[in-house]
């Protein structure tokens, strides 16, 4: 079945640090991926759409300088966390969904998620 | 605005006794609905999906959903629940314009032995 790669699983690092986080798709092509972030026992919040080779489309109230994505093949994005502070620290979490022409119907499949700890 | 409710928070089973978790939905259109699971300090799992056809789906380890449009509901169920299916788990429909998934507030179940 389709996996989507999320690496790393864990990141702890300094204040100011910027942190990148990858997501592949292993065996399918994605023109578009999904970027969340999921605060403790909550939801997810959807933080852009990364779409192949153009510009990621942000949602209200995220910092697109701050959270840098860049989607350069249709297997691989990636979220660039710039000057990581402690209120960045959170669970991140990428998705996928085969854009092959008459796949349309199916599912979104997610990486296992990078929890961020940012000291 | 399209969007999906959750209105329980935490489920409790008991091992061997069916379970549901209930989702309704709000939508223009015909609705793409979602299932997913999410263990701790995971990402999510695809269940089951409902696209069109039979209102009952069948998805993985034995769960199933029922799509009925009247009620505009999409329940979660199991005949006979396990303790490991004790997880965190999400309705969803798809924003077939953008593609998007619209989350609902996700339920807790706790299967207990």
């Amino acid at each position: 079945g389709a996996v989507v790669s999320q690496h790393p699983s864990r990141v702890i690092c300094k204040s100011g640090t910027s942190v990148k986080i990858e997501c592949r798709s292993l065996d399918f092509q994605a023109t578009t991926m999904f970027w969340y972030r999921q605060f403790p026992k909550k939801s997810l919040m959807l933080m852009a759409t990364s779409n192949e080779g153009s510009k990621a489309t942000y949602e209200q109230g995220v910092e697109k300088d701050k959270f840098l994505i860049n989607h350069a093949s249709l297997t691989l994005s990636t979220l660039t966390v710039t000057s990581a502070h402690p209120e960045d620290s959170s669970f991140y979490i990428c998705s996928a969904r085969d854009g092959t022409t008459g796949r349309e119907n199916q599912p979104q499949h997610f990486g296992d998620g990078t929890r961020l700890s940012i000291l | 605005a399209q969007s999906v409710a959750q209105p329980e928070d935490q489920v409790n089973v008991a091992e061997g006794n069916p379970l549901t978790v209930k989702c309704t939905y709000s939508v223009s259109g015909n609705p793409y609905l979602f299932w997913y699971v999410q263990y701790p300090n995971r990402g999510l799992q695809f269940l089951l999906k409902y696209i069109t056809g039979d209102n009952l789906v069948k998805g993985s380890y034995g769960f199933e959903a029922e799509f009925n449009k009247s009620q505009t509901s999409f329940h979660l169920k199991k005949p006979s629940a396990l303790v490991s299916d004790s997880a965190l788990y999400f309705c969803a429909v798809r924003d077939k314009g953008t593609d998007k998934l619209i989350f609902g507030t996700g339920t807790r179940l706790q299967v207990f032995p």
